[in-house]
């Protein structure tokens, strides 16, 4: 079956530093990769929809010079959050739509990505 | 996308069957009902879809109202590893489109 895979599944950084996240889909072509984040007890919350060799789709509210994205190849997107502060601590989770096939529209996510700034 | 509605928590006995509702009065002609779960510290999970005919796989059945405006997803033999959010979400069955995911409802299975 379709696989996403996230890079780091955690990652504890200083308030004012950046860190990249990778999602990759391992067996599929993904033109489309979605990013959300979750904070504790809530539920998920879209940031962007990233295409590849183009430039993201932000939800508002979410800055896109804070959380860069870029999705370079069909198989791998990458969030940046630039100048990470405490309050962008989260679970940030990435999927992509797997399949062209029997129309089926099924997302597969990553694993997530834990971020704690300190 | 149709909006959802789902009770934000149920408990089930494990091993019985674990019901559990969505409405979406609102949905269109050309959405579908699609089902994910999420366990806790992980990402979510799809587990069935459906557009008008009840569906089965080999995790679960999708039972939809004739008038579409209400499912509901049944896990025949609850386990422990069933305790989940679980989300119900209406949308066009398109690529591109985004899912938006509501609160969800966070199932207990108790031994």
């Amino acid at each position: 079956g379709a696989v996403v895979s996230q890079h780091p599944s955690w990652v504890i950084c200083k308030s004012g530093t950046s860190v990249k996240i990778e999602c990759r889909s391992l067996d599929f072509q993904a033109t489309t990769m979605f990013w959300y984040r979750q904070f504790p007890k809530q539920s998920l919350m879209l940031m962007a929809t990233s295409n590849e060799g183009s430039k993201a789709t932000y939800e508002q509210g979410v800055e896109k010079d804070k959380f860069l994205i870029n999705h370079a190849s069909l198989t791998l997107s990458t969030l940046t959050v630039t100048s990470a502060h405490p309050e962008d601590s989260s679970f940030y989770i990435c999927s992509a739509r797997a399949g062209r096939n029997s129309g089926a529209n099924v997302l597969t996510f990553g694993a997530g990505s834990r971020l704690t700034v300190l | 996308d149709a909006k959802t509605t789902q009770p934000p928590s149920m408990d089930c006995a494990e091993g019985r069957a674990a019901n559990l509702p969505c409405n979406h009065s609102t949905i269109s002609g050309n959405e579908y009902v699609y089902w994910y779960r999420q366990i806790h510290s992980q990402g979510p999970q799809y587990i069935i879809h459906g557009l008008k005919n009840n569906e089965t796989n080999e995790m679960a059945s999708l039972i939809i109202t004739e008038d579409r405006k209400s499912s509901t997803l049944i896990l025949p033999h609850a386990t422990l590893r069933d305790t989940a959010v679980y989300y119900c979400i209406v949308r066009v069955n398109t690529g591109g489109f985004k899912t938006i995911f509501g609160a969800g409802t966070r199932l207990f299975v108790k031994a």
